[in-house]
């Protein structure tokens, strides 16, 4: 079945880039997503790209999409304490069903 | 995008008992999931809440364990029955607003003992 598999801590010095890293298997995915998850929220929907494009910025996000290898990566510019959290990947496995990586904790230090 | 609330926020249950999830969107939706999140883990869908007719439900979850009700285009619940400790997860409920972009709600935070 269709897998999305991330790394699982990222840690980052404030004001640096963070880039989170996402790869999954399903070729007929249409449309990627991130999600970020703060301690004991729930998901906050923070971009998604369709799968004939290339690449998506957002502010400070900027997504990248290399279709041929399957890979999706996210990086947050100038990154804050405040962007502390769990970033969540997921894969439009169709008919609206979201498959989702495992997450990758987010540690920003000063 | 959607506002959706859940209740309750968090509950703490005994074994052998069971627990109704409620789902409000403060708009017509034309999808509504449910996920669940156990300690620590990613999210798995449990199923699709079907507006009129029976929730599909996905590998793993059944109905006899998990069952849903969609009476309306605003509104779903998700009991938990006959619950056991391995049932204590975070249950959120999400929906498709037609467009590409599926929203999650707060979830509920599920201990079981």
């Amino acid at each position: 079945g269709e897998d999305v598999e991330q790394s699982l801590f990222l840690s980052v010095r404030e004001g640096d880039s963070s880039v989170i890293n996402c790869t999954y298997t399903d070729s007929s995915s249409t449309y990627l997503y991130w999600y970020k998850q703060e301690p004991g929220a729930g998901l906050q929907l923070l971009t998604y790209i369709f799968s004939n494009m290339d690449m998506k910025q957002d502010q400070r996000l900027t997504v990248l999409l290399n279709k041929k290898d399957k890979h999706l990566s996210l990086r947050i510019a100038d990154t804050q304490t405040g962007d502390s959290a769990i970033y969540f990947c997921a894969d439009s496995g169709g008919y609206n069903k979201l498959i989702f990586g495992a997450g990758t904790r987010l540690a920003v230090h000063p | 995008s959607a506002v959706i609330s859940q209740k309750p926020s968090r509950d703490i249950c005994q074994r052998g008992t069971s627990l109704t999830i409620q789902c409000q969107v403060d708009s017509q939706v034309t999808m509504m999931f449910w996920y669940r999140q156990q300690p620590g883990q990613s999210l798995t869908l449990i199923a699709t809440a079907n507006q009129g007719s029976e929730a599909t439900y996905e590998s793993g979850f059944v109905i006899d364990k998990f069952p849903i009700s969609r009476p309306n285009l605003t509104f779903s619940t998700l009991t938990v029955s006959n619950m056991s400790p391995e049932d204590s997860s975070i249950y959120l409920c999400s929906v498709g607003t037609g467009g590409n972009e599926q929203f999650f709600g707060p979830g509920t935070r599920l201990t079981v003992l």
